[in-house]
């Protein structure tokens, strides 16, 4: 597609469960992040892909996330036994090297 | 990441330039400019960055004084749909952390 795609747009759990969330980034484009925002705050780092490097976990908040990129393109962002604190819109964002930062519409996650 | 200051408002007439500034004076010498924008309830999108010299896309142009010290993103003819919060970031290209958008700048575009 033309842009960088997330799935599912919304996402209700119940606390302690695990999710999954996916992100499609614009195709070629070598770089891939993560990144959560509560509302009215600016973006946290969650993770950083950059071709076959060893991704930048740094901002991963604790060990029940996790995030995976297969084949370089695809990557699929995990939160084991959900907290309510772990409500958030997720947004996955690709980018050229030399490029800006394209943004997906967001995942918007709440746990209940 | 060098930290920016941005004005919180500003408003523009619909169809006139707007301009906005940042202030970056802290910036180091491999630090990029860039400048994205968010709309209400939407994901950030990128408009433009640059180095040291001035850049321009069907967006926008990107101002950067010769100091680098800050820089002015130029909206040529704001429509309604550029109503949104702009924010200024300087970070080394592409690198993933430490991206915090700050409080940006609200521009209302008036018809």
């Amino acid at each position: 597609g033309a842009g960088v795609s997330q799935s599912p747009s919304n996402k209700v759990t119940e606390k302690g469960k695990d999710v999954e969330l996916r992100c499609d980034p614009i195709s070629g484009h070598t770089a891939l992040y993560w990144y959560r925002q509560s509302l009215g705050q600016g973006l946290e780092f969650l993770i950083y892909f950059q071709g076959n490097s060893a991704p930048d976990k740094s901002g991963l908040p604790s060990d029940r996330f996790s995030a995976e990129r297969t084949g370089g393109s695809v990557s699929t962002l995990t939160i084991q036994r959900t907290q309510q604190e772990d409500s958030a819109v997720y947004l996955c964002a690709s980018s050229l090297d030399s490029g800006g930062q394209f943004f997906g519409p967001g995942t918007r996650l709440t746990v209940l | 990441d060098a930290k920016t200051t941005q004005p919180p408002s500003m408003d523009c007439a619909e169809g006139r330039a707007a301009n906005l500034p940042c202030n970056h004076s802290t910036i180091s010498g491999n630090e990029y400019v860039y400048w994205y924008r968010q709309i209400h309830s939407q994901g950030p999108q990128y408009i433009i960055h640059g180095l040291k010299n001035n850049e321009t896309n069907e967006m926008a142009s990107l101002i950067i004084t010769e100091d680098r010290k800050s820089s002015t993103l130029i909206l040529p003819h704001a429509t309604l749909r550029d109503t949104a919060v702009y924010y200024c970031i300087v970070r080394v290209r592409n690198t993933g952390n430490q991206f915090y958008f700050g409080t940006g700048t609200s521009l209302t575009v008036i018809p």
